[in-house]
């Protein structure tokens, strides 16, 4: 039972525009939504995260939006850099533990 | 200080072999992970620790063995593992409470059972 669900394994973007990635869930008791992103060999990197009491998050070039109703956030990347170019996960928690539950993770590349 | 270290990065063991993976973070954090994760796969908790006690265990079996010995440092012991225990282990660490700030992953522990 996958509660977390990125249906994008892959995703390839031109430098510059702007990279949509895409997370549903299944749980309504998530109440924090982080995005990691990877590279080959390494640990997952904290990107940027969300509370479920707001439906947007801004940092930088990274923004995430969600969408409680319809149990779906994106994160938007503008404009998308080669170095984007990694594998990123969504993740929820539902606050009452520290566990954090990954999606299956959506491979962004990003070409000149 | 923001790093998580794991050591070592590789490691390839018998299935009749005894082995420790180290993991050590000096940021103050009182939450520390082992999570594993198979090939073109999520990460998968294991284990959780929280003020160096034992919170949360995956119904992990029982040849994984966790060990938080102090607040800085987790180990997870291994013995008789199997060939599907094949897999990136990875250590994290957060502050109790705070997971909306993100965990600090380290770069894992690349194991391969033979």
């Amino acid at each position: 039972d996958q509660q977390v669900k990125q249906n994008s394994p892959s995703l390839s973007v031109q430098e510059g525009r702007i990279s949509i990635l895409n997370c549903d869930y299944t749980n309504s008791m998530f109440d924090y939504f982080l995005w990691y992103k990877k590279y080959p060999a390494e640990g997952p990197t904290f990107l940027i995260s969300i509370s479920s009491i707001k439906d947007k998050n801004e940092d930088g070039r990274f923004t995430v939006f969600l969408n409680k109703s319809a149990k779906h956030l994106s994160l938007h990347i503008v404009p998308s850099q080669p170095g984007d170019s990694a594998v990123y996960f969504c993740a929820a928690s539902d606050g009452n533990t520290d566990k954090l539950i990954f999606g299956t993770g959506t491979r962004l590349q990003v070409f000149p | 200080d923001t790093e998580v270290t794991q050591t070592p990065k590789h490691l390839v063991m018998g299935m009749t072999n005894k082995k420790s993976l180290k993991c050590e973070q000096h940021m103050g954090h009182r939450a520390m992970y082992w999570y594993k994760q198979k090939a073109k796969k999520p990460p998968e908790l294991m284990f959780v620790y929280s003020y160096e006690k034992l919170s949360i265990n995956e119904s992990v079996p029982s040849r994984f063995s966790p060990e938080c010995p102090n607040s800085s440092l987790l180990n997870l012991h291994l013995h008789a593992l199997q060939p599907e225990d094949s897999a990136l282990y990875l250590c994290a660490s957060s502050q109790v409470g705070e997971v909306e700030v993100g965990a600090f992953f380290g770069q894992g522990t690349r194991l391969t059972v033979v």
